[in-house]
């Protein structure tokens, strides 16, 4: 069976980092491309970061370019966010992805004093 | 950016009714749209990818069309289960872009 589980989320205040981790099974995760995607308390979904097989291949949007950083761990089968300078309106639940299903449950983020 | 301008932002439909979401993008697409289900407190599930190919499991009432810069989506036969929020992607150019959602409710 194919999971996506991250972890990593909390309370955070603005200007300081947060990193999210995401387990894969069931799969062969070192053939996906990985994707984080997020949606901010009652509000759509907004793509926040892609990676290739091997890492050495990262995608960001530029709401979070320079302050957000992908990488992964093949040999553990887990995606990372490593999120850098966070703003109130990081606020929200993070997904884990790959092409197709399942998402992860989602972590929730939140940036506030 | 491409823009996704869908609509509309929500609909009202009874049991067994056929329902259309459609999507505009800003810019041709090449068909390189999903379409994704999420009902309340899950996580989104993709149904649809390449415009009109169905993701394994995805039910056989749920269709997708369009090329160029117009798409749409439509379930047929609406069951009680379909009751959800609906939205498209456009994963031709970076940075991909969602469409700001369709809320399906029950008449």
């Amino acid at each position: 069976e194919v999971q996506l589980v991250e972890t990593g989320g909390g309370l955070v205040q603005p200007g300081r980092s947060l990193k999210l981790s995401c387990v894969a099974s069931g799969f062969t995760f070192s053939s996906y491309w990985m994707y984080w995607i997020r949606q901010a308390p009652g509000k759509g979904l907004e793509w926040v970061s892609s990676i290739n097989t091997d890492g050495g291949s990262t995608y960001y949007p530029d709401s979070v370019k320079g302050r957000f950083t992908i990488s992964r761990d093949n040999a553990e089968n887990t995606v990372y966010l490593q999120m850098n300078s966070l703003r109130s309106e990081d606020t929200a639940t993070y997904y884990c992805a790959k092409e197709g299903n399942p998402w992860g449950q989602g972590t929730l983020v939140t940036v506030s004093s | 950016d491409i823009q996704m301008t869908q609509s509309p932002p929500s609909l009202s439909a009874s049991l067994g009714d056929k329902v259309t979401i459609t999507c505009q993008a800003s810019q041709n697409i090449n068909k390189y749209i999903a379409w994704y289900q999420q009902k309340p407190g899950k996580a989104p599930r993709q149904l649809i990818r390449y415009t009109s190919t169905l993701v394994s499991g995805t039910p056989s009432r749920f269709s997708g069309s369009g090329s160029g810069r117009d798409y749409s989506f439509s379930i047929s036969n609406v069951e009680s289960e379909d009751i959800a929020s609906y939205y498209c992607l456009q994963y031709d150019n970076l940075p991909w872009t969602f469409g700001g959602g369709t809320k399906l409710e029950l008449k």
